[in-house]
């Protein structure tokens, strides 16, 4: 299996700023990289997938990149409904694996 | 607009099955996609356990392999997740979706406690 390791496991933030996670695979996914968010009581919601593509309706202050083994998440200008957990899943070969999470709150 | 809604019971005794359906309204499940259950467990860890594709076949998590099942009722637009011979860490949300490339629409999930 493809294990994904995600960094931070949690990060504090003030509105406005900007924050970047990032996700480590265990070997070359090629580009085949997700991003979920997910809000408490919610179920995750896409944002990216393609490691760089931006799923329709989500908002451009999010960003994606990275190839190979490294990838990573930039959120810029914080809004404070970004305030939420984040994952990255391989979405290359099954069995699909996520990362660990990334819980960033307010600071 | 696609919906997706798990159901079943909220507890589950150990050693027996759990079964939960996902019902799907806005797409139809034979027209296209894979159809995914995935897991979030206590402590957040998530995982995929397999899906059943738009044609009827099936890929699980290794993991799993020997104990789960995924089927479909065409006719009700609903496809189902068994999970045999459960343990007290097989305690989660359930969650079923429409998968591809990421997992596009999710339903709201579905909470199941396995206890005696």
């Amino acid at each position: 299996d493809i294990q994904m390791t995600q960094s931070p496991t949690s990060l504090a933030a003030s509105v406005g700023e900007s924050v970047t996670i990032t996700c480590l695979a265990s070997e070359d996914i090629y580009g085949s990289l997700v991003w979920y968010q997910q809000k408490p009581g919610k179920s995750p919601q896409l944002l990216i997938y393609g490691a760089t593509i931006l799923e329709d309706g989500i908002p451009s202050r999010f960003s994606g990149s990275g190839s190979d083994t490294q990838y990573s998440l930039k959120i810029n200008s914080l809004q404070p409904e970004d305030f939420a957990s984040y994952y990255c899943q391989n979405g290359l070969s099954t069995p699909w694996t996520f990362g660990g999470g990334t819980k960033l709150e307010l600071k | 607009e696609i919906q997706l809604q798990e159901s079943g019971p909220g507890l589950v005794k150990p050693s027996q099955s759990l079964s939960l359906t996902c019902s799907v309204t806005g797409y139809t499940i034979t027209s296209g996609y894979d159809w995914s259950w995935i897991r979030k467990f206590p402590g957040n860890k998530m995982e995929w356990m397999g899906y059943i594709s738009y044609s009827g076949s099936t890929n699980y998590n290794p993991s799993l392999k020997s104990r789960i099942s995924i089927t479909r009722d065409t006719s009700k637009n609903q496809f189902f997740l068994q999970l045999n011979s459960v343990t007290t860490e097989d305690t989660a949300t359930y969650y079923c979706a429409r998968s591809l490339i990421g997992m596009d629409a999710w339903g709201q999930g579905a909470s199941v406690t396995v206890s005696s």
